[in-house]
C-alpha cells in the first residue's frame, strides 16, 4: 500500500495566518494527491484535486503544489471558517489512502 | 445538482452484517465515467476508504476490510450498497458515501453527510 505521511498533525493559529500542510507519499504518485476540508457533523470537501486544481467555488487563498513525492496545502490568509481538519488522499493506486489529517484549531 | 444519502440501521450488535445504502440523486449512477464509494471515520480518527464500485458491479475493497466486506450497486434505483460482516466495536464509524473520480485520480469530489454506526449489544 502507497503510504501518506501527514504532517503536522494539529497546528494553532489565528485569523490571517499563512497555513502550510505537507502530505509525503512513499511512491510516486504523479499528481493523483487531492486535499479535503472536513468539519464536525458535515461532509468532507474537497478543495483540491490533481495536486494543484482548486476545485470549482474554494476560495483563491487555498493553493495546492507537488515537489516529487511531497505535496502541500497552502492558506494564504486564514478566515475564521477555515478552522477544520485536512486530509490528503492519494488516488493513484489502489487501495486509495488518506494521510492522517492536520487539525487546524484558534491560537 | 448531485445528491448522495447514506442510510442503514444505527445500532448492529457484535459479529452481525451491517448494510448501508447510498442514495444518489441528480445524476444517473448508469455511467461508466465514475466509481462510487464507502468511507469511514472512527470516533477520534481519520478518514479511511473501505471500497468503490462502479455501474457494473466492478469493485474495489480496502485490503484491511476484504472478507468482510462487499459491494453492490442496483443501476434501477440509483443506489449502491455496502454490506460489512462480522463486526466488531472497532467498526464504530460515521460512514460516508461518495463518488469516486476513478480514472482521473481525482477523488472524491461528491460526499453525502455520513451515517453513524455503532456495533454494540
Amino acid at each position: 500500500d502507497i503510504q501518506m505521511t501527514q504532517s503536522p498533525s494539529s497546528l494553532s493559529a489565528s485569523v490571517g495566518d499563512r497555513l502550510t500542510i505537507t502530505c509525503r507519499a512513499s511512491q510516486d504518485i504523479r499528481n493523483d494527491l487531492s486535499w479535503y476540508q472536513h468539519k464536525p457533523g458535515q461532509a468532507p470537501k474537497r478543495l483540491i484535486y490533481a495536486a494543484s486544481s482548486l476545485q470549482s467555488g474554494v476560495p483563491s487563498r487555498f493553493n495546492g503544489s507537488r515537489s516529487g513525492t511531497e505535496f502541500t496545502l497552502t492558506v494564504s490568509s486564514l478566515q475564521p471558517e477555515d478552522f477544520a481538519t485536512y486530509y490528503c488522499l492519494q488516488h493513484n493506486f489502489s487501495p486509495w489512502t488518506f494521510g492522517q489529517g492536520t487539525k487546524v484549531e484558534v491560537k | 445538482q448531485l445528491h448522495l444519502l447514506e442510510s442503514g440501521p444505527g445500532l448492529v450488535h457484535p459479529s452481525e452484517t451491517l448494510s448501508l445504502t447510498c442514495t444518489v440523486s441528480g445524476a444517473s449512477i448508469n455511467r461508466n465515467i465514475y466509481y462510487w464509494a464507502w468511507i469511514r471515520q472512527p470516533p477520534g480518527k481519520g478518514l479511511e476508504w473501505i471500497a468503490s464500485i462502479d455501474y457494473s458491479g466492478s469493485t474495489y475493497y480496502s485490503p484491511s476490510l476484504r472478507g468482510r466486506v462487499s459491494s453492490s450497486v442496483d443501476t434501477s434505483t440509483n443506489q449502491f450498497f455496502l454490506k460489512l460482516e462480522s463486526v466488531t466495536a472497532a467498526d464504530t464509524a460515521i460512514y460516508y458515501c461518495a463518488r469516486d473520480d476513478f480514472w482521473s485520480g481525482y477523488g472524491f469530489d461528491i460526499w453525502g453527510r455520513g451515517t453513524m454506526v455503532t456495533v454494540s449489544s
